[in-house]
């Protein structure tokens, strides 16, 4: 049982390039999240999806965007990064209600550095 | 709009030295609280969840108590395998949402560590 699985683990890009962070979850949950941390901020909501087909943006959505797959797979694309997305991005999928309530479990993380 | 402060930013002990880690927030209506642990380069891992004030939960050296304001994680003689990143997260009922989608409002966390 693999739980949350990134990839890639690193990557650098230039100012203008684009890419794609894959998450998938092995664990049936219905809602995944994508967040960035980055140092003194916490982790901060860029998206999330509630079910599978559905999305919604979360507290720094500018200059993401993403996409539910299907219901193991919710992937994050930045269009044209930019210097000020270097940050640390993880996946989560949440444990629903009952017994175990709103539990969100992590990836290990995708460290990018925009240069 | 809800808010996490943890204190302190960072926390030495020495091996076997018992203290305490604060979280304070605010929020409109706690729907849970949660204590994740972070090791460098790796993702949060859950440690407890509390739902009311009052409770308290308790995992081998750690345990977790909730006020109306606040949280502590307690640890009780700290070995260096205890040194980590301590992140505190609320959810309230205000983020919940039509859809109960679980938005989690994360402190800065604190960064624990234990000298043998």
């Amino acid at each position: 049982n693999a739980g949350v699985t990134q990839t890639p683990k690193f990557q650098v890009l230039k100012t203008g390039q684009s890419m794609t962070l894959q998450c998938a979850q092995d664990m049936n949950h219905n809602s995944m999240y994508w967040y960035r941390q980055d140092p003194g901020m916490g982790l901060r909501l860029i998206y999330y999806s509630a079910s599978e087909g559905t999305t919604d943006k979360g507290e720094v959505p500018n200059g993401y965007n993403v996409s539910r797959l299907n219901k193991r797979e919710f992937s994050l694309r930045l269009e044209s990064a930019a210097p000020s997305q270097t940050s640390v991005y993880f996946c989560a999928s949440r444990v629903e209600p009952p017994p175990a309530k709103n539990i969100q479990y992590f990836g290990a993380g995708t460290r990018l550095s925009v240069l | 709009e809800d808010q996490v402060t943890q204190s302190p930013e960072a926390l030495r002990l020495q091996e076997g030295e018992s203290s305490s880690l604060n979280c304070s927030y605010t929020v409109s209506g706690l729907r849970g609280l949660f204590w994740y642990r972070q090791d460098p380069g790796k993702g949060p891992e859950f440690l407890f969840t509390l739902y009311s004030a009052g409770e308290e939960k308790e995992k081998e050296r750690l345990k977790a108590t909730l006020t109306k304001k606040e949280s502590f994680l307690h640890i009780t003689a700290p070995k260096p395998e205890d040194s980590a990143t301590y992140l505190c997260a609320v959810q309230g009922y205000s983020n919940a949402g039509g859809t109960s989608y679980g938005k989690l409002t994360f402190g800065q966390g604190t960064i624990l560590t234990v000298h043998p």
